[in-house]
């Protein structure tokens, strides 16, 4: 059964830190990765997502991703994160080509310190 | 930029009652799906939608649930007798192809009294 993991739960740093968010997926086959974003009472928006190609993706707000195949990973990271940056964030997979549900990861809270 | 939207915001109702959730996926996507996030928890997948009949569907998705694309634009959700675990945030989503991205909707909040 497909899964994802995301190891930290809550995560607090102070403005222009930098970030790594960990996420590690469970799935036999070929994957699409996502992160999504869910912004303090506000809808889930995408981050960033990888279908194919080059396994380091960029996303919207300076947000990065590396898709590691070998290790079913796909961290998320951001050099100098901001205090707008605070929110929750989601690591997501579904199969590739089959309309199929997105599975979410637990989530991690990310509060950033001013 | 076309989006999903979702009505209503928000619904209270109380235990027992039927509630009908709509959403307007964009216009040219032809899957659907529905999903929930109870408070504080992750978002979860209850089924998904193509060609008037459900693809897939997960343990969530009882004999309580149904959904329904009544017309060419509207997609709904229907939960026959609401429970109080079923307060939750339910994100509708679309896609253009098998393959591509989903888009999700700005969700409804059903508070179940």
């Amino acid at each position: 059964a497909q899964s994802v993991s995301q190891h930290n739960h809550h995560v607090i740093l102070s403005e222009a830190a930098s970030l790594e968010l960990g996420c590690n997926y469970s799935y036999g086959g070929t994957v699409n990765l996502f992160w999504y974003v869910q912004y303090p009472g506000q809808h889930l928006q995408l981050l960033l997502k990888y279908f194919s190609g080059d396994p380091l993706v960029k996303g919207i707000k300076g947000f990065e991703a590396e898709f590691i195949k070998s290790k079913f990973s796909f961290n998320l990271r951001k050099p100098s994160v901001q205090w707008s940056d605070t929110a929750e964030y989601f690591c997501a997979v579904n199969a590739k080509s089959s309309a199929s549900k997105i599975i979410f990861g637990s989530g991690t809270r990310l509060s950033i310190r001013p | 930029e076309p989006e999903v939207t979702q009505t209503p915001s928000h619904q209270v109702t109380q235990m027992g009652q039927e509630v009908i959730l709509r959403c307007v996926p964009i216009s040219n996507h032809l899957y659907f799906y529905w999903y929930r996030q109870i408070l504080g928890q992750k978002v979860e997948f209850l089924v998904s939608f193509y060609n008037n009949e459900i693809s897939e569907k997960s343990e969530i998705f009882d004999d309580q649930f149904s959904v329904e694309r009544p017309d060419g634009s509207n997609f709904t959700l229907k939960i026959r007798s609401t429970k109080l675990e079923d307060s939750a945030m339910y994100f509708c989503a679309s896609s253009q192809g098998a393959d591509n991205e989903q888009f999700f909707g700005p969700g409804t909040r059903l508070t179940v009294l």
